[in-house]
């Protein structure tokens, strides 16, 4: 089945250290994404990427980073420079097309030791 | 900007009740607009969405109608059931551009009882 896979489900990370979410999709989607999911907060957008070896800052984007070697990878660094990096992520991707909904990966939960 | 505000939750309910959830959007031109729902530990999955002023859109018994007059993209449904129990997001895609971005709304969280 096509879908999209962030792994792992769970992740911690110690204070000073880097750490990287997977994402990846079969979709042959063209544009991919990443949030952030605080409760009571919605979501909101960190990175998107529309194309290969391309990316654009969301709205909070401070603190992370990602790459789009593949069409199908868009692994997302949380880098010691966020402050509050406890939360939950999504990422997913879309043909790229106007009014073609996004398809979301089950998430991934990350907790600071 | 464009924004997307939502009733705040949680919202109780009890089996075989009538749903609304609230939502309003700010935006310029005419957005695409999408009902989203997240079950427990789980990512976003798309419930409906409509993409022009009157379109309604449906599914599982959910639907809910685009009106550009009133700025509104409610949510509804004749009888909930527990499975039902979630968070629903409601979101906008903007006109126009070229990122396809969502903005989304906090979230309601619903939770239905037997």
């Amino acid at each position: 089945d096509g879908g999209i896979t962030q792994s792992p489900k769970y992740l911690f990370r110690k204070e000073g250290q880097n750490v990287t979410l997977s994402c990846e999709q079969n979709l042959n989607h063209d544009a991919m994404y990443w949030y952030r999911q605080d409760p009571g907060q919605g979501l909101r957008l960190i990175y998107y990427s529309q194309i290969v070896n391309d990316f654009q800052k969301g709205d909070i984007a401070e603190g992370y980073s990602v790459s789009r070697e593949k069409k199908e990878s868009f692994p997302l660094t949380v880098t010691s420079a966020q402050k509050n990096p406890t939360a939950f992520y999504l990422c997913a991707s879309s043909p790229g097309n106007w009014n073609q909904p996004q398809h979301f990966g089950d998430g991934t939960r990350l907790s600071i030791l | 900007g464009d924004s997307v505000t939502q009733m705040e939750g949680p919202v109780t309910l009890s089996e075989e009740a009538f749903l609304t959830i609230n939502c309003t959007y700010t935006a310029t031109g005419y957005p695409s607009l999408f009902w989203y729902v997240q079950y427990p530990g789980e990512g976003l999955q798309l419930l409906l969405k409509a993409t022009k002023a009157d379109d309604k859109g449906s599914n599982k018994g959910f639907e809910a109608t685009y009106r550009k007059e009133t700025t509104s993209f409610h949510l509804e449904k004749g009888s909930v059931q527990v499975s039902d129990s979630a968070v629903y997001f409601c979101a906008l895609e903007a006109s126009g551009g070229s990122n396809y971005k969502l903005t989304f709304g906090k979230g309601t969280l619903l939770t239905v009882n037997p």
